[in-house]
């Protein structure tokens, strides 16, 4: 079962921030918090990690609470290109054996 | 583009048929997994190989079955089929073993009708 929770869905206006949030109370201290989109049926991909620093990347930012408990992507100005569903995953570190477990996933719609 | 193949990229068969379904990693990958998506269902982990071993199985029927081989591609094989097979198969990649592991790099999936 996914240890996270995320909002069904919300909506952003283009070319503002889209905050999405995610909680995983029952994080362990060696699992990893993950990012994952998918735009209409494509395969996932893959968007941003992290342990319990701050991350960004060219595609997002990621912002873990201290007590890594919840945690935000932030899609800093998003596109239209961006409406998909976003999935947050906990996973194990350095676990070779251990398949990322998806479950439903934010639907991020971004409106003109 | 992901660097992961996944062929074909639409098959339609009728119940009680056989089909395989393949997958190319991304070059230097040692990891392969299999995801399936139905509507009702979601992205569901079926199996797991690593350089050439299984290493998980997840949801994964009793009718599939999967193997990777010595050069790393991967082929999932499903038989008897039925109406509630018809799904999205995606697979995806990974490098594991011997370094941290990284994110994995999905196929754009291999659709499945069955009638």
């Amino acid at each position: 079962d996914a240890k996270t929770t995320q909002p069904t869905s919300m909506d952003c206006a283009e070319g503002r921030a889209a905050n999405l949030p995610c909680n995983h109370s029952t994080i362990s201290g060696n699992e990893y918090v993950y990012w994952y989109r998918q735009i209409h049926s494509q395969g996932p991909q893959y968007i941003i990690h992290g342990l319990k620093n701050n991350e960004t990347n060219e595609m997002a930012s990621l912002i873990i609470t201290e007590d890594r408990k919840s945690s935000t992507l932030i899609l800093p100005h998003a596109t239209l290109r961006d409406t998909a569903v976003y999935y947050c995953i906990v996973r194990l570190w350095n676990s070779g054996n251990t398949p990322l477990v998806f479950g439903k996933g934010t639907r991020l719609s971004v409106i003109a | 583009d992901s660097g992961v193949t996944q062929t074909p990229k639409h098959l339609i068969t009728a119940t009680g048929q056989r089909v395989t379904l393949r997958c190319s990693p991304r070059s230097g990958d040692l990891s392969v997994y299999w995801y399936q998506q139905s509507l009702d269902q979601g992205l569901q982990f079926l199996i797991h190989y690593y350089n050439g071993e299984e290493r998980a199985k997840g949801n994964i029927l009793e009718r599939f079955s999967a193997q990777q081989f010595p050069d790393l591609h991967s082929e999932l094989n499903l038989s008897s089929l039925e109406l509630g097979d018809s799904a999205l198969y995606f697979c995806a990649s990974s490098v594991v073993g011997g370094r941290l592991d990284t994110e994995a790099f999905f196929g754009q999936g291999t659709r499945l009708t069955v009638v």
